[in-house]
């Protein structure tokens, strides 16, 4: 089955911990992107790779890092330094730079006490 | 900034009428639309997307776009419990390369 997948579902973190969450698609897709959902809000981007080994900031990257080694992967880091880190992670691909019919993985939900 | 602008509900329909969902953005060069079902506590699915003026049919979905008017609306037809969820509408803005900006949602509601 080709998709995208994120792991873990769930994750808790002390405050002052980086945590990676990861994103894997086999979709031969290019282009992959990492969202962040709060409640109420709107999906924001934070960063997006249209290529192995190039990657863009999104709107709000503070605080966030990424790779992209691999055309399947695109591991997100969220640091010590973002300063409201609990949300819904969101990793998305797409076939190409454009048009982007963008699909979602299942999410990872993020908990920072 | 540019903005998609979504009335957040919740909009309450009967099971077997239709439900419309509209959604108005800021910039006038936006090229494609796309509209997105979200159950609570899942990720985002896609289920529509449109390019050009007109409506665009997908089973009990139509999607249509007014660029003139600067929004793009779905229509589901025939309403089911299964279709109560938070719709998300979608834009591409020109000069953003890939990236998409979204809406805050619409919730819909189907009842019995």
């Amino acid at each position: 089955d080709g998709g995208i997948t994120q792991s873990p579902k769930y994750l808790f973190r002390k405050e002052g911990q980086n945590v990676t969450l990861s994103c894997e698609q086999n979709l031969n897709h290019d282009a992959m992107y990492w969202y962040r959902q709060d409640p109420g809000q709107g999906l924001r981007l934070i960063y997006y790779s249209q290529i192995v080994n190039d990657f863009q900031k999104g709107d709000i990257a503070e605080g966030y890092s990424v790779s992209r080694e691999k055309k399947e992967s695109f591991p997100l880091t969220v640091t010590s330094a973002q300063k409201n880190p609990t949300a819904f992670y969101l990793c998305a691909s797409s076939i190409g730079y454009s048009p982007t019919e963008q699909y979602f993985g299942p999410g990872t939900r993020l908990t920072v006490t | 900034q540019k903005e998609v602008e979504q009335n957040s509900g919740p909009l309450s329909v009967p099971e077997g009428a239709i439900a419309s969902l509209n959604c108005t953005y800021s910039d006038r060069g936006s090229q494609s639309f796309f509209w997105y079902r979200q159950y609570s506590g899942k990720s985002p699915e896609l289920i529509m997307s449109i390019y050009s003026n007109g409506d665009k049919e997908d089973g009990r979905f139509t999607a249509q776009l007014n660029k003139a008017s600067q929004y793009v609306s779905l229509l589901i037809r025939d309403s089911q419990p299964s279709d109560s969820a938070t719709y998300l509408c979608a834009v591409l803005n020109t000069g953003t390369a890939s990236k998409l900006t979204f809406g805050t949602g619409t919730r819909l509601q189907v009842t019995l």
